[in-house]
């Protein structure tokens, strides 16, 4: 079945680099995404790649797919405190429609 | 920009009480979709719907029903509230053909049913 899993939390110090990890299931996905939601708001798309792409790069964010190990990476260089969020991974299955399969989100929390 | 508004931030209601969540997004997207969350759950899809009067069930559309007349609203109804109901609700939008399906969120309504 559809499955996207993340860690629920992650603790990281002001300017170290924050990697957060997202393992999915379909094989079928076209695109995959880091969708962020800062506390009291929804969510909003940060990046996304194509399922044919390994890696994309965005001033501080790199995004890794290993889509062998169905795997995915966001990684955040030089983590500000504003970067505190829940950070959510999820996949569109290349199953016909447009829904969107959603991880639990990982809570990144940001020590000065 | 693309904005999705939603009736209200923080809503309390009893149990028994039929409730009516209201989300506007003003962008003429045809797919507009409710989720809730839940800490160490994600989002859930509840309903979505891809054009005015269609409906589509989601993961867990039960207890919940959903109401599409324009296409600019989506209407997320709990017949009769339940404390297990208590939970953040999301709505957001999407325009269909887009490559990218990128989902546009509300800010959420945080229902409290007591």
């Amino acid at each position: 079945g559809e499955d996207v899993e993340q860690s629920l939390f992650l603790s990281v110090r002001e300017g170290d680099s924050s990697v957060i990890n997202c393992t999915y299931t379909d094989s079928s996905s076209t695109y995959l995404y880091w969708y962020k939601q800062e506390p009291g708001a929804g969510l909003q798309l940060l990046t996304y790649i194509f399922s044919n792409m390994d890696m994309k790069q965005d001033q501080r964010l790199t995004v890794l797919l290993n889509k062998k190990d169905k795997h995915l990476s966001l990684r955040i260089a030089d983590t500000q405190t504003g970067d505190s969020a829940i950070y959510f991974c999820a996949e569109t299955p290349n199953t016909g429609g447009f829904k969107t399969i959603f991880g639990a989100g990982t809570r990144l929390f940001v020590k000065a | 920009d693309v904005k999705v508004t939603q009736s209200s931030r923080y809503l309390v209601k009893r149990t028994g009480e039929k409730v009516f969540l209201e989300c506007v997004q003003d962008m003429d997207h045809e797919n507009m979709f409710w989720y809730r969350q839940d800490p160490g759950l994600g989002l859930r899809l509840i309903y979505f719907s891809y054009d005015v009067k269609m409906k589509e069930k989601g993961d867990i559309p039960e207890g919940y029903s959903v109401s599409r007349e324009k296409k600019e609203r989506f209407s997320l109804i709990l017949e009769s509230a339940s404390t297990n109901q208590t939970s953040m609700y999301l709505c957001a939008s999407s325009l269909l053909g887009t490559a990218t399906y990128e989902q546009y969120f509300g800010p959420g309504t945080r229902l409290t049913v007591t």
